[in-house]
């Protein structure tokens, strides 16, 4: 039974277009972040929220724009795709600040 | 700001031999800190974690790590190296208030027969 499951796993759209990465979560926790991964494996926290109520918007975009329908639920949507989109988007969440569970991942190309 | 630095993006070991892998952190207040694994195509795995209690912590799969203070480390140790270890290995720090981590740039582990 899996945790934080994120889809699609892979997304290969053109630029310009508006995409949607959904986040769900099955731990009972309050707390949801995005995170995002370059190509150089590099890992940036983009947004948090906690119990659907926004708590950390790191200098995203405002393409980037994150929806909690519910504590369970982060989705991502993403305005406007850019080259520079290209990434891996982890979805995650955590009960405590001693440990975030991660989802598999979404590879999103940008072509 | 609080960071980490991971010192070495490769790390290669046989089998069998010592893992090490570095990190140190920059904090004026000693920080909760973390290692997770990731192997390949796959999410982060949290290894262990430190939270301001014993400074020798071990971990899933082997794996241990000390927080030494006086030198703001808390390097990644694995006695014996395994096949199955080869992955990328991130270091992490989460601020006192806050919930993110804030990762290292990570380590890729290649273990050689």
């Amino acid at each position: 039974d899996t945790a934080v499951s994120q889809t699609p796993k892979y997304l290969v759209t053109q630029m310009g277009n508006d995409k949607s990465i959904k986040c769900e979560q099955n731990l009972g926790h309050d707390t949801m972040y995005w995170y995002k991964q370059d190509s150089k494996k590099f890992l940036k926290i983009m947004f948090s929220y906690n119990n659907k109520e926004l708590i950390i918007n790191e200098t995203v975009p405002n393409r980037f724009s994150p929806k909690s329908p519910d504590k369970a639920h982060l989705n991502l949507h993403i305005n406007s795709l850019e080259l520079g989109d290209s990434a891996v988007y982890f979805c995650a969440s955590s009960g405590d600040r001693y440990e975030a569970f991660f989802g598999q991942g979404t590879r999103l190309t940008v072509v | 700001a609080q960071s980490v630095t991971q010192l070495g993006s490769h790390v290669s070991v046989s089998e069998g031999a010592l893992v090490l892998l570095r990190c140190n952190y920059s904090s004026s207040v000693p920080p909760y800190l973390f290692w997770y694994v990731q192997y390949p195509n796959q999410g982060l795995q949290l290894l262990l974690k430190y939270t301001s209690a014993a400074t020798l912590v071990k971990g899933i799969n082997g794996f241990e790590a000390e927080f030494k203070k006086s030198e703001t480390s808390f390097h990644l140790t694995k006695p014996s190296a395994h096949m199955r270890d080869a992955a990328e290995y991130f270091c992490a720090v989460s601020p006192h208030n806050t919930d993110k981590l804030i990762f290292g740039t990570g380590t890729r582990l290649q273990v050689f027969p």
